[in-house]
């Protein structure tokens, strides 16, 4: 088993829609959890830590739920420019911050 | 804002050549990583080095490949005998701690073994 699922995707959203993403980790000594944003053939950029009390950032919300271990990302409103690839990563502590990366979820906003 | 910057950002090589990728994390950072990416496929970690010497690695990261610091800005991966299947993005990040708070990626360099 993969130690970070995500939806397959790719999803084709229309301007304005709403999209989550979902994630499974594996191991549950992960202890930081993180949504990437990777644009085509370039390096990952931190879109949002997540935590469990939840976390929203503008159009993003983040949620986490340890017992499930699922992590969850809503996009409201979406815009053209929100067209990426979205990495679910997980840490653990004791492994020096090593990330590990989900395979990504692929996002297209259309007009 | 400050970056990692990575050299050079394609690099092609012969089979069985050695290639030096560098980075230069960011200065006050003290954990440093490779990751590698083959198209189409998921991000990868090789290696984590902290403190002038490798603190894990993963099972992609055999002989062929070290790492070192050889300064105080530089962090290089040397792969020693390319194969065909090291084609790849390689990415160096660095973070200021090693518990998994937020890791900043260098640009990448595109490597690809003819």
């Amino acid at each position: 088993r993969k130690e970070v699922e995500q939806d397959p995707g790719p999803f084709n959203v229309p301007e304005g829609a709403t999209v989550a993403f979902n994630c499974t980790y594996s191991n549950s000594a992960s202890q930081s959890f993180f949504w990437y944003r990777q644009d085509c053939r370039k390096e990952p950029k931190l879109l949002m830590s997540v935590y469990s009390s939840g976390n929203e950032d503008g159009r993003f919300t983040a949620q986490l739920n340890r017992a499930s271990q699922y992590i969850s990302l809503l996009i409201r409103d979406s815009k053209l420019s929100d067209s990426a690839t979205y990495l679910c990563v997980v840490a653990h502590y004791n492994q020096g911050g090593k990330l590990i990366f989900g395979q990504g979820t692929e996002l297209s906003v259309k007009p | 804002e400050p970056e990692v910057t990575q050299t050079p950002s394609h690099q092609v090589t012969q089979m069985g050549q050695e290639v030096i990728l560098r980075c230069v994390p960011i200065s006050n950072h003290l954990y440093f990583y490779w990751y590698r990416q083959i198209l189409g496929q998921k991000v990868e970690f090789l290696v984590s080095f902290y403190n002038n010497e490798i603190s894990e690695k993963s099972e992609i990261f055999d002989d062929q490949f070290s790492v070192e610091r050889p300064d105080g800005s530089n962090f290089t991966l040397k792969i020693r005998s390319t194969k065909l299947e090291d084609s790849a993005m390689y990415f160096c990040a660095s973070t200021i701690q090693g518990d998994g708070t937020e890791a900043f990626f260098g640009q990448g360099t595109r490597l690809t073994v003819v």
